[in-house]
C-alpha cells in the first residue's frame, strides 16, 4: 500500500529536550516536505526536499533542522523544542515539485506535538 | 496580503445537498496550481482535486468539482449530493510557477446534517 508514515503520532516532551520525528514513504517519490498546522493559520511549510542531499527552507524553518540522506527518508530535528513548536505536524511527499505535472502531495498521518 | 483567502470559516448543509466552499487567491504568475484538502476529524490531508492554471477545463474527482475562474482569481470547490462522511476541514492551496512552496488558505469546517 502507497503511504507516507510518520513516527511518533503523538509525543509530550519538554523544552529543551532534543526530538526527531520521522517521515517514510515507499512511492520512490522524489520531494518530501514537512508543514505544521496551528489553529486558524492553516497549514504552512517547514522544509522541503527536492532530492537526496537537497533540502531548502520553507516559510517557518526556524528551531528546525531536516536531512534527507535516503531517498524514502525524510525526518524533522527539533534541536532545542520550544512551547511555540507545540503544533500538529505533516510530511508530505509528491513524485514531482510543486512545478512539475505530478504534484499531487500524499501527506502523513500528523504528528501532534506538545512541548511542555 | 494573504495568498488564499477562504471567506467562509464554518459551512452547514443537509445531507445530499450540493455545497460550493469558497476560494480566491492572489498571484502575478500566469502558471500556477491550485488544490483543495480535507481534513476530517481524525487529522489526517486527503487531497481531493487539482486545477492548473493553463487547464482550460474544470476539474472534476467524482463527487467534486472545481469552479476554477481565472478572471476572478477564484477557485471554488463543489461538493454535490453532500455525505455525513464529508463533514471535515477544507483547505484551499497554491503553488505559484516558480515556488516549491505551497501556500495554505485557513481552511473551512464543513458539517453535513442529516
Amino acid at each position: 500500500e502507497a503511504q507516507v508514515t510518520q513516527n511518533p503520532r503523538y509525543l509530550i516532551t519538554v523544552t529543551g529536550k532534543k526530538l526527531t520525528v520521522t517521515c517514510s514513504q515507499n512511492m520512490n517519490h522524489e520531494y518530501m516536505s514537512w508543514y505544521r498546522q496551528d489553529p486558524g493559520l492553516g497549514l504552512r511549510q517547514i522544509y522541503y526536499s527536492m532530492n537526496v542531499e537537497v533540502t531548502d527552507k520553507g516559510d517557518v524553518p526556524e528551531g528546525y533542522k531536516v536531512s534527507r540522506k535516503e531517498k524514502r527518508n525524510f525526518p524533522l530535528i527539533l534541536e532545542s523544542p520550544s512551547p511555540n513548536q507545540t503544533s500538529l505536524y505533516f510530511c508530505a511527499s509528491s513524485l514531482e515539485g510543486p512545478r512539475g505535472t505530478q504534484e499531487t502531495q500524499y501527506f502523513g498521518p500528523g504528528t501532534r506535538l506538545l512541548v511542555l | 496580503a494573504q495568498k488564499i483567502t477562504q471567506t467562509q470559516p464554518g459551512m452547514f448543509v443537509q445531507e445530499k445537498e450540493a455545497v460550493t466552499l469558497d476560494c480566491t487567491y492572489d498571484t502575478s504568475d500566469q502558471s500556477y496550481g491550485l488544490f483543495w484538502y480535507k481534513q476530517p476529524s481524525s487529522g489526517e490531508m486527503i487531497f481531493l482535486i487539482y486545477q492548473g492554471s493553463y487547464d482550460e477545463q474544470n476539474a472534476t474527482e467524482g463527487r467534486y468539482s472545481l469552479n476554477f475562474q481565472k478572471a476572478r482569481k477564484s477557485a471554488n470547490l463543489v461538493i454535490s449530493a453532500s455525505q455525513l462522511g464529508d463533514s471535515a476541514m477544507y483547505f484551499c492551496a497554491m503553488r505559484e510557477g516558480g515556488s516549491y512552496i505551497p501556500t495554505f488558505g485557513r481552511g473551512t469546517s464543513l458539517i453535513v446534517h442529516p
